[in-house]
């Protein structure tokens, strides 16, 4: 139990382009997920609180604009990286907390997007 | 605001070994849960084991085990019978009523055959 599925695995687009991920909690409901970044060697940085029904939640420093996040629904959450810059290259990776309760994060296997 | 620290950054052990890897946080709740998450190569974060900071004894999950301080503030964890497949980057992760997870820097684990 408790998988999360991360759609794309891999992308890479031009410089301007948006870009969708898709998190997607398979096998419970989840009113909260969490979008992280993470680069090489380094442990994970919080971008944004997704809320189903509800503005996401962002953490300092990162731009509402830019990464558009939308909870639409109990297993769905996605993050679009808009007019995407080499600088946005990285790996991100969802999580998401199991709305019947406890602490627990479940993490989707992560998409590594690379900006020409 | 809690923190967490892992202040070893890398550590190696021979196979069918046991290693220990160390953990301590800062917080003013009284109310939290603390987490091991596993990064093998494939960047797939998956969680190890788990603590609920009212619970007293200590979590176990076969061959991972935690020494949870609460006092000292401190949440290692024992891994027994170290196998191959146990190399990776390991996180230690804090939650509160926030329900943020924060993350120690990490560290890299090797098991050597």
């Amino acid at each position: 139990g408790a998988v999360v599925s991360q759609h794309p695995s891999r992308v890479i687009c031009k410089s301007g382009t948006s870009v969708k991920i898709e998190c997607r909690s398979l096998d419970f409901q989840a009113t909260t997920m969490f979008w992280y970044r993470q680069f090489p060697k380094q442990s994970l940085m919080l971008m944004a609180t997704s809320n189903e029904g509800s503005k996401a939640t962002y953490e300092q420093g990162v731009e509402k604009d830019k990464f558009l996040i939308n909870h639409a629904s109990l297993t769905l959450s996605t993050l679009t990286v808009t007019s995407a810059h080499p600088e946005d290259s990285s790996f991100y990776i969802c999580s998401a907390r199991d709305s019947g309760g406890g602490q627990t994060q479940y993490f989707g296997p992560g998409t590594r997007l690379l900006v020409l | 605001a809690q923190t967490v620290t892992q202040s070893q950054p890398e550590m190696s052990v021979q196979e069918a070994e046991t290693v220990t890897l160390s953990c301590t946080y800062d917080t003013s709740e009284s109310n939290y849960y603390l987490f091991w998450y596993k990064q093998p190569p494939s960047r797939q974060m998956i969680l190890v084991i788990r603590q609920e900071a009212y619970k007293q004894q200590n979590a176990t999950e076969n061959r991972f085990s935690v020494n949870f301080q609460k006092a000292a503030k401190s949440f290692s964890l024992k891994i027994s019978d170290s196998q191959l497949g146990d190399t990776a980057m390991y996180f230690c992760a804090y939650t509160g009523a926030n329900s943020k997870l924060t993350f120690g820097k990490g560290i890299t684990l090797s098991v050597r055959p």
